[in-house]
């Protein structure tokens, strides 16, 4: 069974700049959630999807906002890009019925200029 | 105050070594913990998973927890090289779903051949 995928891998941007991530999640699994990941802060949830509706939210400002669709892919999306923004961006993603279980994708690294 | 705190060390052991990796926090509403092995330039994977206090083995790894002190462990025998990798402590809080994931910031273990 294929794992989790993220598109792209790598991507540079400039600042006040938007970007979008893409996740496709292990077939089955209809939970995806992102995470932040920087040397000084660690991993940081930011939100969570299921059946296409946000069903829990980290503390981030609301520049961050995500979707998913019909199909449980995902996407996240950073508006007017700060500095601070540069991370691996990580998807994971869980069955309905054990979504503490969390299966990571390898993440996009994103810097900002 | 974090709500997970991790010894970042770096932590550097002989091939050979038991390891000792060890998380604390603070909120006793933390009811699930898992242990996350993550490689350079990948996403974490999920090593183990407990929900009650006391050991749990799996092949070389122990996972413990200590709820009364609010205190997880994982031990590694006979480390390998293979098992230099970062290792991050996750916790799931009984009042928020399953999917939100509460990070220490990851002990570097390098395992010297």
């Amino acid at each position: 069974k294929a794992g989790v995928t993220q598109t792209p891998r790598y991507l540079i941007k400039t600042r006040g700049q938007q970007v979008t991530l893409s996740c496709s999640p292990i077939s089955g699994h209809r939970s995806v959630s992102w995470y932040q990941q920087t040397p000084g802060q660690g991993l940081q949830f930011l939100f969570e999807y299921f059946s296409e509706t946000q069903r829990n939210k980290g503390n981030f400002p609301g520049r961050f906002s995500g979707r998913q669709f019909s199909n449980s892919r995902s996407e996240m999306n950073v508006s007017t890009l700060e500095l601070g923004d540069s991370a691996l961006y990580l998807c994971a993603s869980s069955l309905p019925t054990t979504t503490d279980t969390q299966y990571f994708g390898p993440g996009t690294r994103l810097t900002v200029l | 105050q974090k709500e997970v705190e991790q010894d970042p060390g770096p932590l550097s052991v002989p091939e050979g070594a038991i390891v000792s990796l060890n998380c604390t926090y603070s909120n006793s509403a933390f009811q699930y913990f898992m242990w996350y092995r993550q490689y350079s330039r990948k996403g974490p994977e999920l090593l183990m998973y407990t929900y009650s206090s006391g050991n749990k083995e799996d092949g070389r790894f122990t996972a413990q927890v200590d709820k009364s002190s609010k205190y997880i462990s994982l031990f590694i025998r006979d480390s390998q090289p293979s098992d230099s990798a970062t290792y991050l402590c996750a916790m799931v809080h009984l009042e928020t779903s399953g999917s939100r994931l509460t990070f220490g910031e990851g002990t570097q273990l390098t395992v010297n051949p």
